[in-house]
């Protein structure tokens, strides 16, 4: 099972855009890379996956490079609501999925 | 997307006592579901993965006869703390896989809070 790195906490200002990259150095072909937000007390909340380049919806982009050893979810304008703690995953959903420690964002005023 | 349920979302228990936790992916079926346990501050740990039909496949280091799963169908997965105690006091959560989805994504469950006294 891939391991991902990421960075423990990040904070931001109400409006701005946030970027939180996710290392995956042993990513497997047939894996794909997805980002879940989890609120306390909830069970994760799917955000964003993709495979390869870029993915856009709408509430998120993911930036993912050529070697899919690293992928970056970017929020844009955020705002207080979305504080919360964002995990990235790397698999397929047919089998387990391992998490890592997350990055909590935390959103100030 | 796809709705999974869990019951119910906090129980509170006395020591000793065994408790069941119930996953239900509402719109959709689901061979393989998913257990994950998480302490505060912490991240989600896999516990099990349990098949319909057959036997579940425990973690390293979960205990098997403790945490006990039963999937009796397509929609439904049972989690029993048995004979719980306080270190088993945990938010419990469970996932499963909609297969004709579009994404390749696991839905989870809103969680149960389990408080052991």
């Amino acid at each position: 099972l891939a391991k991902t790195t990421q960075p423990i906490s990040m904070d931001s200002y109400e409006g701005q855009e946030v970027n939180i990259t996710c290392s995956h150095n042993n990513i497997a072909t047939n894996d794909y890379i997805t980002w879940y937000q989890q609120f306390p007390s909830q069970g994760p909340r799917f955000i964003i996956q993709g495979y390869k380049t870029k993915v856009t919806n709408e509430v998120a982009s993911l930036f993912i490079p050529a070697d899919r050893k690293s992928s970056t979810l970017s929020l844009p304008r955020v705002s207080l609501s979305d504080t919360a703690v964002y995990y990235c995953l790397v698999g397929v959903a047919a089998r387990q999925l391992t998490f890592g420690s997350g990055t909590q964002l935390t959103v100030l005023p | 997307g796809a709705v999974v349920s869990q019951h119910p979302s906090r129980v509170i228990c006395k020591s000793g006592t065994s408790v069941k936790i119930e996953c239900r992916s509402l719109d959709f079926q689901a061979t393989t579901m998913f257990w994950y346990r998480q302490f505060p501050k912490q991240s989600l740990m896999l516990m099990a993965t349990s098949n319909e039909g057959s036997k579940a496949t425990y973690e390293q280091g979960v205990e098997k006869d403790k945490f006990l799963i039963n999937h009796a169908s397509l929609t439904l997965s049972t989690l029993t703390v048995t004979s719980a105690h306080p270190e088993d006091s945990s938010f419990y959560i469970c996932s499963a896989r909609e297969p004709s989805g579009v994404y390749n994504e696991q839905f989870f469950g809103p969680g149960t809070r389990l408080t052991v006294l």
